[in-house]
């Protein structure tokens, strides 16, 4: 039973750049969220997708930008990176938007 | 005020001993809550739901609150492996879709 993936794992990039991350959630579960840990912090929720649509969204700008496919995989994107924007990159998937959340393994982000 | 504190730490404790941590929230219509488990460069996993009647899984103990907004958990007989940080998490359930708010994370370190 595959639980949730995300690629890549690293990912160096520069201020100004687009970046696309990806995330496919355990076998049997249909909705993603996505989360943005900080060194030191604990997670911070971006947003959540469920049915191909955000369903909520935390106190991140519009640089941050998702999307879900009929599949259930999940893509994030982030537009005009900001030294700021490295971090942690968490997926997580549920079975249905109140369902238990199992995370992915991130993506590990860093802006120069 | 955050909507989720925990005490840093580091809590250094002796293998085989009695550790407790506790959190408070602060939206009084939070429903659900838990305690993650998040190793060093690690994702966060679930270590147990948290219940108003208290609830118990092996050596970990989980009691909830709701008058005074408290959540806590103790660790009995404590092991090397226990060392971790472990994240306060509060579900709000509003509107049908679900983010985690999560605690920065109380750091454990259990020593030999």
């Amino acid at each position: 039973d595959a639980g949730v993936t995300q690629s890549p794992t690293h990912l160096i990039k520069t201020r100004g750049q687009q970046v696309t991350l990806r995330c496919s959630p355990k076998s049997g579960h249909d909705t993603v969220s996505w989360y943005q840990q900080a060194l030191g912090q604990g997670p911070q929720f971006i947003f959540q997708y469920y049915e191909e649509e955000e369903r909520q969204r935390g106190n991140f700008p519009d640089r941050f930008s998702g999307h879900q496919f009929p599949n259930y995989s999940s893509e994030l994107n982030v537009n005009a990176l900001l030294l700021g924007d490295s971090a942690l990159y968490l997926c997580a998937s549920s079975f249905g938007p109140m369902g238990t959340q199992y995370f992915g393994p991130g993506t590990r982000l860093l802006v120069l | 005020r955050k909507e989720v504190e925990q005490d840093p730490g580091p809590f250094n404790v002796p293998e085989g001993a009695t550790v407790a941590f506790n959190c408070t929230y602060s939206n009084s219509a939070s429903q659900s809550f838990f305690w993650y488990r998040q190793d060093c460069r690690k994702e966060p996993k679930l270590l147990m739901s948290v219940y108003s009647s208290g609830n118990e899984d092996g050596r970990f103990t989980a009691q909830l609150n709701r008058a005074s907004q408290y959540i806590s958990l103790l660790i009995r007989d404590s092991k090397l492996s226990d060392s971790a940080t472990y994240l306060c998490v509060v579900k709000n359930g509003i509107g049908g879709a679900d983010g985690l708010t999560f605690g920065k994370g109380t750091h454990l370190i259990i020593q030999p």
